[in-house]
């Protein structure tokens, strides 16, 4: 069974420039969960998604956004890059909510932002 | 407030010995935990999880504790190996998402 598969691996953008990334979860997985991590804060929650919807939220600004299409695959957009938005973006799939149980994560899509 | 932390950044010990990597947490509403080991360049690989019903519970070479009356939350690698070498979060569920410690470091020196 394939595991949580990431696109882009790397990414390297302008500040002010907006950006894609997408997330394939494990087959028959329903939750996909966005995560953000660097140095300073760590793995930071993003968002949840289930079957399409956005369930949970972080604390992050309206910049970071994201969607779940019907075949659970997801993609997280930022917009108006800033150079803090440099990280590793980690996609976690779970086959129920999120936070409740086990999550596979993805090797992350490392953004960086010049 | 909700945090998850552990009680040092880096652990050494030799290949062979057993290791125990420790958390801390303070929201006692928690009633998920996981541990995850991240290696360089890689995303968090799922090692074990507990839920708050149980103290204990075994995986091959590891062990994860629960005192709920503390609120600590350990990870135990038996006959630790190189290729154990890694970080190691802990991580609690809530409201639909998981809130991770820091991370300690564990370095396996031969």
């Amino acid at each position: 069974k394939a595991g949580v598969t990431q696109t882009p691996r790397y990414l390297i953008k302008t500040r002010g420039q907006q950006v894609t990334l997408s997330c394939s979860p494990i087959s028959g997985h329903r939750s996909v969960s966005w995560y953000q991590q660097t140095p300073g804060q760590g793995l930071q929650f993003l968002f949840e998604y289930f079957s399409e919807t956005q369930r949970n939220k972080g604390n992050f600004p309206g910049r970071f956004s994201g969607r779940q299409f019907s075949n659970s695959r997801s993609e997280m957009n930022v917009s108006t890059l800033e150079l803090g938005d440099s990280a590793l973006y980690l996609c976690a799939s779970s086959l129920g909510q999120g936070g409740n149980t086990e999550a596979f994560f993805g090797q992350g899509t490392r953004l960086t932002v010049v | 407030g909700e945090s998850v932390g552990l009680h040092l950044p880096t652990l050494s010990v030799q290949e062979g010995d057993n290791s125990i990597i420790n958390c801390a947490y303070s929201n006692s509403a928690s009633d998920y935990f996981i541990w995850y080991k991240q290696e360089s360049g890689k995303g968090p690989q799922f090692i074990i999880d507990i839920r708050s019903n149980m103290d204990k519970r075994q995986g091959q070479r590891v062990t994860v504790l629960l005192n709920k009356t503390v609120k600590h939350l350990s990870l135990q690698i038996a006959a630790t190996q190189p290729g154990d070498s890694a970080v190691y979060f802990c991580a609690r569920g809530s409201q639909g998402n998981l809130i991770f410690g820091k991370g300690t470091k564990l370095s396996v020196k031969p």
